[in-house]
């Protein structure tokens, strides 16, 4: 089965230190997501990419935020500099849009100490 | 904003109980898919349905397509612990992202 891979699974990093999240899509999906899921928000779409081009990147905070697609096998989010409030699970999904539903990968926890 | 209400948030069960989940919207929505997220793990998707009123099963568990697309229903028959995760609805509309819901965690007691 095709899996969408992140690494890495777990994370725990100091207030102001920066912290970089990797995905491995699906090849052939055209789209690309970045979700961060916590228990009181559930899961916010941070931002998203279609062919690579970045479409909405509204959800994240861009003055620490920052999300890139450099090739089609590699997406990344990157926190500088962390703060305690980002300690969540970040979870990167690919699919072929129109919908026919994301495979999410099985998640970053970040922990920022 | 599309919003999707999920109820209940929490349901405990005991072992061979039936249940029914309810995602609830204002807006309507092209499909709407359902997601089960188990601990450590990212949510799998469970089925997409596309038209009003459109039912589908997957083995004990059936989901429901509401006539104006605007809600949608889960209901599992004779819960077992393998059941127990988080259910998440998630709505379309075009070709923008999914919205979710915050879900439904279940725990099916043996």
């Amino acid at each position: 089965d095709a899996r969408v891979t992140q690494t890495p699974r777990h994370k725990v990093t100091e207030m102001g230190q920066e912290v970089t999240m990797r995905c491995q899509p699906i090849l052939g999906h055209n789209t690309v997501f970045w979700y961060r899921q916590t228990m009181m928000q559930g899961l916010e779409l941070l931002a998203y990419f279609r062919n690579r081009a970045p479409l909405d990147d509204s959800g994240m905070p861009k003055d620490r935020f920052s999300a890139e697609m450099p090739d089609a096998t590699l997406a990344t989010l990157k926190i500088q500099p962390s703060e305690p409030r980002d300690s969540a699970v970040y979870f990167c999904a690919s699919g072929l849009v129109p919908v026919h539903g994301y495979t999410f990968g099985s998640g970053t926890r970040l922990t920022v100490v | 904003t599309q919003l999707l209400e999920q109820s209940p948030q929490f349901l405990s069960i005991q072992e061979g109980e039936n249940l029914t989940v309810y995602c609830n919207s204002s807006s309507v929505f092209s499909s709407l898919q359902w997601y089960r997220q188990e601990p450590g793990e990212g949510p799998v998707l469970l089925v997409t349905v596309v038209t009003g009123g459109e039912v589908k099963k997957l083995k004990r568990l059936t989901f429901q397509f509401g006539d104006a697309r605007k809600d949608s229903s889960l209901h599992i028959t004779a819960a077992q612990p393998g059941d127990t995760g988080l259910y998440l609805c998630a709505g379309a509309s075009g070709n923008t992202p999914l919205v979710f819901g915050k879900g439904t965690r279940l725990s099916v007691i043996a």
